[in-house]
């Protein structure tokens, strides 16, 4: 079954520093979005991107977060200067609406990042 | 926004089937409902998706009346692994979803 893969699985950074999460889509996808989740929270939307566009994006994704498309396969989340209160659960998503269903996201295992 | 309410905490006993209800009243005409599955440390897995009437896959049965305000997720017969945090989602704006706090499900043998 196709699946949402990211990397890393865990990263530990110092604050201040620059951290870059991956994520491989499912490949016929065309949708592709950020989530993230506070230890012990729920699960907050950050940004859904299309046609190497920002489609829509949350208070959260501040000028500090970018999100890159960078070649047919990869979807990257830049977060700039780390701050303790982005340590999380950082998850990537795709979905491919259409058709007879709804706009189903499929969801990858997530990132977890620690700053310290 | 389609905002979704569902209850903070669930407990069942194993072998019991569990009914999850999920409020949605501003739902658009357009929206469709799926719910998920979350693990401790793990990605929300999609468990099943519907529009109206009922749904039923492998593992869980969807029902949403006529004016599409609420669903209910089913679960036949849990198990101690069902134990998770199940999510109901109604689209919101275009392609972004929001999560609601969730239910928390908790099985007891």
């Amino acid at each position: 079954e196709p699946e949402v893969t990211q990397t890393p699985s865990h990263q530990v950074t110092q604050m201040g520093q620059e951290v870059i999460l991956r994520c491989v889509p499912i490949s016929n996808h065309l949708y592709f979005y950020w989530y993230r989740q506070i230890l012990g929270q729920k699960v907050e939307f950050l940004v859904s991107f299309y046609n190497n566009e920002i489609s829509e994006k949350s208070e959260i994704f501040d000028d500090q977060f970018s999100v890159e498309r960078p070649d047919g396969s990869n979807f990257t989340l830049k977060i700039r200067s780390t701050k303790l209160e982005d340590s999380a659960m950082y998850f990537c998503a795709s979905s491919v609406p259409g058709g007879d269903s709804g706009n189903t996201i499929y969801f990858g295992e997530g990132s977890w990042l620690t700053v310290v | 926004l389609a905002k979704t309410t569902q209850p903070i905490s669930m407990d069942s006993y194993e072998g019991q089937e569990v009914n999850i209800t999920c409020s949605h009243n501003n739902i658009a005409t357009n929206d469709y409902i799926t719910w998920y599955q979350q693990f401790p440390s793990q990605g929300p897995r999609f468990i099943i998706q519907g529009y109206k009437t009922k749904v039923t896959n492998e593992v869980a049965s969807l029902f949403i009346p006529a004016d599409r305000k609420s669903s209910t997720l089913s679960l036949p017969r849990v198990s101690l692994s069902d134990t998770a945090v199940y999510y109901c989602l109604v689209g919101s704006g275009t392609y972004k979803y929001i999560f609601g706090t969730g239910t928390r499900l908790k099985v007891l043998a």
